[in-house]
């Protein structure tokens, strides 16, 4: 069965990191591109950036430039995706959901999407 | 970054009935060397991931019921669900994915009337 399977809910501290996982299952990561998307409790999408797990190579949003670092094992089939300086407002769900560069590279839709990890900020 | 804006915001419709929703960007998302909107709309149920319904803002994704369709190009753009059953309540997404950061639309939650 094809899937992203990410890991279980993290609560951190304000100021600390966390770094979310995303297992690619029945297929091979470095087929598709992996993107990230947050969404806060109650509202609605927001994309944080993409890795080539292929390449390594990243785009991330200028919002969270410097703060986001996106990174993969290919050995494992996992993405990462790495957030520091956390504050209440990174409270959210967070998701990994791939694309098929073979249709539009990395400036793509995303057909598959992980169960979502939910992260909570709090002191 | 583009701008991508949703209407409704909600909308209540009869079992059976046409559902419309509106998306618009402030910039077009047309690209003009293969003549394609990077435009995307996706389903997201209670307690789940976004769900990949329409690509190229007319292209349905493999499985999805044919009462679901995309149209528009530029700028404008409209998904219809032309049935509505039970089980399409849910928050309604466009995406562009023209130029990064990827952009999405406020949702529009449908429900039934």
């Amino acid at each position: 069965q094809v899937q992203l399977v990410q890991s279980g809910a993290e609560v951190k501290k304000p100021g600390a990191s966390v770094k979310v996982s995303c297992k690619a299952s029945g297929y091979s990561l470095v087929a598709y591109y992996i993107h990230w998307v947050r969404q806060a409790p109650g509202q609605g999408l927001e994309w944080m950036g993409w890795i080539n797990p292929n390449s390594g190579i990243t785009t991330y949003a200028q919002k969270f430039q410097g703060r986001v670092t996106m990174t993969r094992d290919t050995s494992i089939d996992t993405a990462y995706m790495e957030l520091s300086r956390l504050a209440s407002d990174d409270t959210a769900m967070y998701y990994c959901a791939r694309s098929d560069p073979a249709d539009c590279g990395g400036d793509c839709y995303e057909d598959l999407w992980g169960q979502g990890t939910l992260v909570t900020v709090s002191s | 970054d583009i701008v991508v804006t949703q209407s409704p915001d909600s909308l209540a419709v009869s079992l059976g009935e046409r559902a419309t929703i509106n998306c618009k960007s402030s910039q077009s998302v047309l690209y003009n060397s293969n003549n394609k909107n990077y435009l995307a709309w996706y389903q997201q149920k209670p307690g789940q991931p976004p769900k990949l319904l329409i690509y190229w803002a007319s292209t349905r994704e493999s499985g999805v019921p044919d009462r679901f369709s995309g149209s528009g190009s530029g700028t404008d753009f409209t998904l219809t669900i032309s049935r509505l059953q039970a089980e399409d309540v849910a928050v309604y997404y466009c995406q562009q994915y023209y130029s990064t950061p990827f952009t999405f639309g406020g949702g529009t939650k449908v429900g039934i009337k």
